[in-house]
């Protein structure tokens, strides 16, 4: 069946600094993709998507590109901030089945001033 | 902007007993959803309910669990007899079209922790 892979967490980082979560996924169909962020203490929101290879999803300057040779989705910020701590999940769904999420097991980032 | 409302945030229970989870989707979305997380684990999906009818459940949905749409607004998960493995946060969620739209999004309700004893 359809499964996502993420980078084990957490990571730290340093205010400033290059954040890149790591997502892969397994697919038998032609699914998009998503990237959801959860806040300390909050539910999951909707932080970007793609739905066809070679899409760019962004959002609060996040980034992830839909690559469907290497079945990656990998998260990018090119400068994370203290406010980017928070749990990342990368999901996918599968097109006309019904519309259920799979998700990744999640990575934790925190951002140290 | 709509959301997706969840009551209520926090249920403590013991084990054995019924809880209801209540759900409020957003207000012209046809597919609902109830996902489950356990502490520091990953989302796992539970069941998808469309027309008034359960449309897909994972192998976690066992007889234990039961979801209902009662009225035009609500819908409720409900755990009849819960174990300590229940304890849980709860997430709801809805669409419009149930993924026939891949540029749909799938919003979700800020949870309702559950704490088996």
């Amino acid at each position: 069946g359809d499964s996502v892979t993420q980078m084990e967490g957490p990571v730290t980082l340093s205010e400033e600094a290059f954040l890149t979560i790591n997502c892969t996924y397994t697919a038998t169909g032609y699914p998009s993709l998503f990237w959801y962020v959860q806040y300390p203490g909050e539910g999951l929101q909707l932080l970007l998507k793609a739905t066809k290879a070679d899409d760019k999803g962004s959002n609060k300057g996040f980034e992830a590109t839909y690559r469907k040779e290497t079945t990656s989705f990998h998260l990018e910020k090119g400068s994370v901030q203290v406010s980017d701590s928070a749990v990342y999940f990368c999901a996918l769904s599968e097109y006309n089945q019904g519309g259920k999420l799979i998700f990744g097991q999640g990575t934790e980032l925190s951002v140290k001033p | 902007e709509p959301e997706v409302t969840q009551t209520p945030s926090h249920q403590v229970t013991q084990m054995g007993q019924e809880v209801i989870l209540r759900c409020v989707p957003i207000s012209n979305h046809l597919y609902f959803y109830w996902y489950r997380q356990i502490l520091g684990q990953k989302v796992e999906f539970l069941v998808s309910f469309y027309n008034n009818e359960i449309s897909e459940k994972s192998e976690i949905f066992d007889d234990q669990f039961s979801v209902e749409r009662p009225d035009g607004s609500n819908f409720t998960l409900k755990i009849r007899s819960t174990k300590l493995e229940d304890s849980a946060m709860y997430f709801c969620a809805s669409n419009l079209s149930g993924g026939a739209s891949r540029q749909e999004t799938q919003y979700f309700g800020p949870g309702t922790r559950l704490l088996v004893l």
